[in-house]
């Protein structure tokens, strides 16, 4: 695609239930990352995948976070028993070539209530 | 352990006005330095990057500049417009290894006319 979509954009859950945010990274892009955003700070990596495989997932923060990239191409991020303090902005990015030219996604807007 | 800090945290100016936000870094070692754009609700969106050898680059109204020496950059913008209202991230990226951005919480900026 013409860019890096991200869907959905908005997720409201209850506390508790299992979310799946998924990223679909623009056409060829070989690296595929996920952040997370809180309200009024940077991002915060997550996890990095080269092709299928996570080449990093030193950024997930405890084991109720995944995520997978299965062809290559669409990844998602899955996160069980979610607890109000997952509540952020989840950002995908692709590049073509490691270390440059991320294209950032609009992020998925995750509330856990 | 690998940090970017960035002044001001916010920001205000009358439109037309220049601006100019500062990052530092501990980066180490340096691949390269970016900044961002990231308006409300979207994912960021990338102004300029620079390599070790390069101290200044330029894009439309914005311009940042480098010191490797000193570990320092600036993205200066001129004649400002109301729609660059947004939040500016510097983020720098560490040579080899897993990729991974490290990203400072950003400089609000409010253009008012």
């Amino acid at each position: 695609g013409a860019g890096v979509s991200q869907t959905p954009s908005n997720k409201v859950t209850e506390k508790g239930k299992y979310v799946e945010l998924r990223c679909d990274p623009i056409s060829g892009h070989t690296a595929l990352y996920w952040y997370r955003q809180s309200l009024g700070q940077g991002p915060e990596f997550l996890i990095y995948f080269q092709g299928t495989g996570a080449a990093d997932d030193s950024g997930l923060p405890n084991d109720r976070f995944f995520a997978v990239r299965p062809e290559g191409s669409v990844s998602t991020l899955k996160i069980q028993r979610t607890e109000r303090g997952d509540s952020a902005v989840y950002l995908c990015a692709s590049s073509s070539r490691p270390n440059y030219g991320y294209t950032f996604g609009s992020g998925t807007r995750l509330t856990v209530v | 352990k690998n940090q970017v800090e960035q002044s001001p945290q916010s920001l205000i100016i009358l439109e037309g006005k220049n601006c100019t936000l500062q990052c530092n870094y501990t980066v180490s070692p340096f691949s390269n330095l970016r900044w961002y754009k990231q308006d409300t609700g979207r994912g960021p969106v990338s102004l300029t990057i620079m390599t070790f050898s390069e101290n200044t680059k330029s894009n439309g109204r914005y311009t940042a500049t480098l010191d490797a020496d000193t570990k320092q950059s600036s993205l200066h913008i001129t004649a400002s417009q109301l729609s660059d209202s947004a939040s500016y991230i510097c983020v720098v990226s560490a040579r080899g290894g897993n990729e991974k951005l490290t990203f400072g919480t950003g400089t609000r900026l409010t253009i008012i006319p």
